[in-house]
């Protein structure tokens, strides 16, 4: 079964630090890979995906995510951090691309000034 | 103008009643789902339309049904609720069944006394 492991439940860092979320996969054929964002009392917001194009995908708000098969990972970072990205953040899977996603337990992101 | 939207937002009930909760998307897309969302975060796929045909049913108790009386609209009715139903449900469409870059509703906090 397909499945994505998001190694750290919390990530703290001080505002224009380095973000690093880490995201490892588990799937037997080529996955598609998505990163979501949820703020506070909010639905999911979509960052970015892989579909198997260029293996480092830019989304938005300055993130951007590289898919590295040999690791099996699908980490997200992002340059500087702003207190604005302060949220839960979510690595989903799809093994076929299609019919539905499957989620990860989420990271949330802490950023202090 | 809200992309995908759903009501109630907050729904307070007690054990046995039977509640619905309404979604709909202006956004023209084909496919269509519910996803649970536990107190730990986790979120798990419940449903999913395409032109409203159900495609994925994920082992969801009988309690749970979804009707979909147009590609726009999926709405949730839950029958006996219990205790552990208490979670946010969120709504979430996607362009078709081929492409999971979803938009979601900005959920349904259920609680169930």
């Amino acid at each position: 079964a397909q499945s994505v492991t998001q190694l750290g439940s919390h990530v703290s860092v001080s505002e224009g630090a380095l973000v690093l979320l880490r995201c490892n996969y588990s799937s037997s054929v080529p996955p598609y890979l998505f990163w979501y964002v949820q703020y506070p009392n909010q639905g999911l917001q979509l960052l970015l995906k892989y579909t198997s194009a260029a293996t480092l995908v830019k989304g938005i708000n300055g993130f951007e995510a590289e898919f590295k098969k040999s690791e099996t990972s699908f980490h997200l970072t992002k340059p500087s951090a702003h207190m604005s990205d302060a949220a839960e953040y979510f690595c989903a899977v799809s093994p076929t691309g299609f019919q539905k996603l499957v989620f990860g337990t989420g990271t949330r992101l802490l950023v202090s000034p | 103008d809200t992309a995908v939207s759903q009501t109630p937002k907050y729904l307070v009930t007690q054990m046995g009643n039977d509640k619905s909760i309404k979604c709909e998307q202006n956004l023209g897309h084909d496919t269509m789902y519910w996803y649970k969302q536990d107190s730990k975060k986790f979120l798990k796929i419940m449903f999913s339309y395409n032109n409203k045909e159900l495609i994925i049913n994920e082992t969801v108790p009988n309690r749970f049904s979804p009707k979909s009386p147009d590609k726009a609209h999926l709405n949730l009715h839950i029958n006996s609720l219990e205790l552990g139903d208490s979670a946010v449900y969120f709504c979430a469409s996607s362009q078709d069944i081929g492409q999971l870059a979803m938009y979601f509703g900005p959920g349904t906090r259920l609680l169930v006394l």
